[in-house]
């Protein structure tokens, strides 16, 4: 079965960086698109960023864009978030999402666990 | 940017009835709608796509049902792990955009 593991999560500090990282495992992680998506403590979801398989189509949200980059290594079935310029709005659990591949259109069908990225001083 | 509005916010249901959530579009995204469930502490869960096909292992309980810009999740007969926010998110257009979620929690 697939599985989704988020990590790099943590205390960073207005205007600083974070890198987070997702592990996939349990399918062919070259073959399928993925993308992040977080919530803000007690808040709904929040789609941020997306990347097909191959790396050709990169789409992000307005409140990131330019500040955050995706990125992937499909030899090493990981994902990344390269999270610039941080703001406290960007206070948030981060969910790596795997999409749907049996139809058009983007759904997740497998998230992972989540890391806690906190902006504060 | 495609607007989701869900309501209620809040729903209080006994356990065996039936739950009804809806989600509303700012503009029309056909039929391409889904709909996520999140415990507390967990991950969102991916139940319903295409606004009525159930994901893998979804139990029968679980029906989705509108086009265009309103939809309804419904969910018969609750069981205690329904009890969660159920989300609905629309993959017509870009951004993809969910709405704020509906919490079904228990009367």
């Amino acid at each position: 079965e697939a599985q989704l593991a988020a990590s790099g999560g943590g205390l960073a500090q207005p205007g600083g960086s974070l890198r987070l990282s997702c592990a996939a495992s349990g399918f062919s992680f070259s073959s399928y698109s993925m993308g992040w998506v977080r919530q803000a403590p007690g808040k709904g979801l929040e789609w941020i960023s997306y990347i097909s398989g191959s790396s050709t189509t990169i789409f992000y949200a307005d409140s990131v864009k330019g500040r955050f980059t995706i990125s992937r290594d499909n030899a090493e079935n990981s994902l990344y978030l390269q999270m610039n310029s941080l703001r406290a709005e960007d206070t948030a659990v981060y969910y790596c999402a795997r999409e749907y591949m049996e139809v058009g259109g983007v759904q997740f069908d497998y998230w992972g666990q989540g890391t806690l990225v906190t902006v504060s001083s | 940017e495609i607007v989701m509005t869900q309501s209620p916010a809040t729903l209080s249901v006994s356990p065996g009835e039936r739950a009804t959530l809806s989600c509303r579009a700012s503009q029309s995204v056909n039929s391409n709608l889904a709909w996520y469930q999140q415990r507390p502490g967990q991950a969102p869960r991916f139940i319903i796509y295409g606004v009525s096909t159930r994901a893998t292992g979804i139990p029968a309980r679980f029906s989705g049902t509108g086009s265009g810009t309103e939809f309804t999740l419904t969910i018969s007969g609750l069981q205690s792990e329904d009890f969660a926010v159920y989300y609905c998110q629309q993959y017509n257009n870009w951004p993809l955009t969910f709405g704020g979620g509906t919490k079904v929690e228990i009367k």
